[in-house]
């Protein structure tokens, strides 16, 4: 059974630094692994997806990396702003049956 | 193009009712899946669908029945509400087909059994 983890459970950064965020998983066999952004009281907003045979996948000021054989993902929030204060997911996707994975999310603040 | 559309967006049952959440997509997704979001323990997967006519468990089916009769939609039945069964749930769409996989979230729905 696919366990994906998430941590820390929740940061808080001022605005204007980095922020990484790490999800790992223990089964290495993925189709594909998707962050996604979820506001409080609304639905997941899909951020990045990366293919298994991806190492990266780039857009504006998030970048996420994958290192399938250790079982890894970092996304990556460039210059980080208020608005970027939200929960992140990482989810994993089973080859096999679609079954989507998810990790319990890292819930970000970022202070103005 | 509305995407995954759910209703209602809040609901109120007492122990032992039955009701049907919908979930609707207009994008002609092969794939539907139904989660439940809970406190601490992430999203998991109830019921899903890669086609009309073909549903399988998730991680959690028990209390819960599906039907795929057609493409756009995916209904969630809780048959004997119980306050275990309180929860958001959401209801995602995805293509089979098109070589990018991105799942499409509808916006959820806020159940409360008492």
């Amino acid at each position: 059974k696919q366990e994906v983890t998430q941590i820390p459970a929740a940061l808080s950064v001022p605005e204007g630094e980095n922020l990484v965020l790490n999800c790992s998983f223990t089964d290495s066999a993925i189709y594909n692994l998707q962050w996604f952004r979820q506001d409080p009281g609304k639905g997941l907003t899909s951020l990045l997806l990366i293919q298994s045979s991806q190492r990266e996948q780039t857009s504006g000021r998030l970048n996420a990396s994958l290192d399938k054989s250790s079982g890894r993902s970092t996304l990556y929030i460039a210059a980080s702003q208020p608005g970027d204060s939200a929960t992140y997911l990482c989810a994993v996707l089973d080859p096999n049956d679609y079954k989507l994975s998810f990790g319990a999310g890292t819930t970000v603040t970022v202070r103005a | 193009n509305a995407g995954v559309t759910q209703t209602p967006k809040f609901q109120v049952l007492k122990t032992g009712q039955s009701m049907t959440l919908q979930c609707a997509q207009d994008m002609n997704h092969e794939y539907m899946s139904w989660y439940r979001q809970d406190p601490g323990m992430g999203l998991r997967l109830i019921h899903y669908s890669v086609g009309a006519g073909i549903t399988d468990q998730g991680e959690v089916p028990n209390g819960y029945n599906v039907s795929r009769s057609t493409t756009e939609d995916f209904p969630l039945r809780l048959l004997s509400a119980a306050p275990s069964q309180t929860s958001v749930y959401f209801c995602a769409s995805s293509s089979l087909t098109s070589g990018t996989d991105t799942q499409y979230f509808g916006p959820g729905t806020r159940l409360t059994v008492l």
